[in-house]
């Protein structure tokens, strides 16, 4: 079945670090990719999408390049911020499928 | 901006009792979801719903769960007599019709099951 693989967490970085956070996604067709946040107490918010493959979703900074050759969709920012710290979850919905199929999620915290 | 909310953030219940979780999703949206997060792991799909009637569900949506919209705003996940197991945070999502597949959270229901 579908599935999503996150790179294993947690992530400690400095503030204006650069981040990356791994994703790696099985599915059959096209499906369209997202990166969810969930910043403490609350719940998941849409960070980015992208639905065909070399579409890059970008917000806040963040940004996630749909790569169909490598099955990835890795987040990345140039500079995170102490704000950013929270709970990161890859995400992808099958072509045709209603569900949204989560990966593990990675919690990224950023120290001043 | 709208927004998916849910009632109550937080419910403590005795095993085997009777619960019903409540949310009202964004109001031109069609398309309604029940997702659980069980403390430290990945969020489950657990139902999806459409023109009344269930679409989608997995194998953790067994009898002992079910989703009404009684009204034209609501959306409830019931569990008729829970388990320590089903302690969870519980996210409704609701999306409009065609779109991208987004989807957009409400910020879920702490279920604590004792």
């Amino acid at each position: 079945g579908d599935s999503v693989t996150q790179m294993e967490g947690p992530v400690t970085l400095s503030e204006e670090a650069f981040l990356t956070i791994n994703c790696t996604y099985t599915a059959t067709g096209y499906p369209s990719l997202f990166w969810y946040v969930q910043y403490p107490g609350e719940g998941l918010q849409l960070l980015l999408k992208a639905t065909k493959a070399d579409d890059k979703g970008s917000n806040k900074g963040f940004e996630a390049t749909y790569r169909k050759e490598t099955t990835s969709f890795h987040l990345e920012k140039g500079s995170v911020q102490v704000s950013d710290s929270a709970v990161y979850f890859c995400a992808l919905s099958a072509q045709g499928a209603q569900k949204l199929v989560f990966g593990q999620g990675t919690r990224l915290t950023i120290n001043p | 901006e709208p927004e998916v909310t849910q009632t109550p953030s937080h419910q403590v219940t005795q095993m085997g009792q009777e619960v019903i979780l409540r949310c009202v999703p964004i109001s031109n949206h069609l398309y309604f979801y029940w997702y659980r997060q069980i403390l430290g792991q990945k969020v489950e799909f657990l139902v999806s719903f459409y023109n009344n009637e269930i679409s989608e569900k997995s194998e953790i949506f067994d009898d002992q769960f079910s989703v009404e919209r009684p009204d034209g705003s609501n959306f409830t996940l019931k569990i008729r007599s829970t388990k320590l197991e089903d302690s969870a945070m519980y996210f409704c999502a609701s999306r409009i019709a065609g779109g991208l597949g987004e989807q957009f959270f409400g910020p879920g229901t702490r279920l604590t099951v004792l």
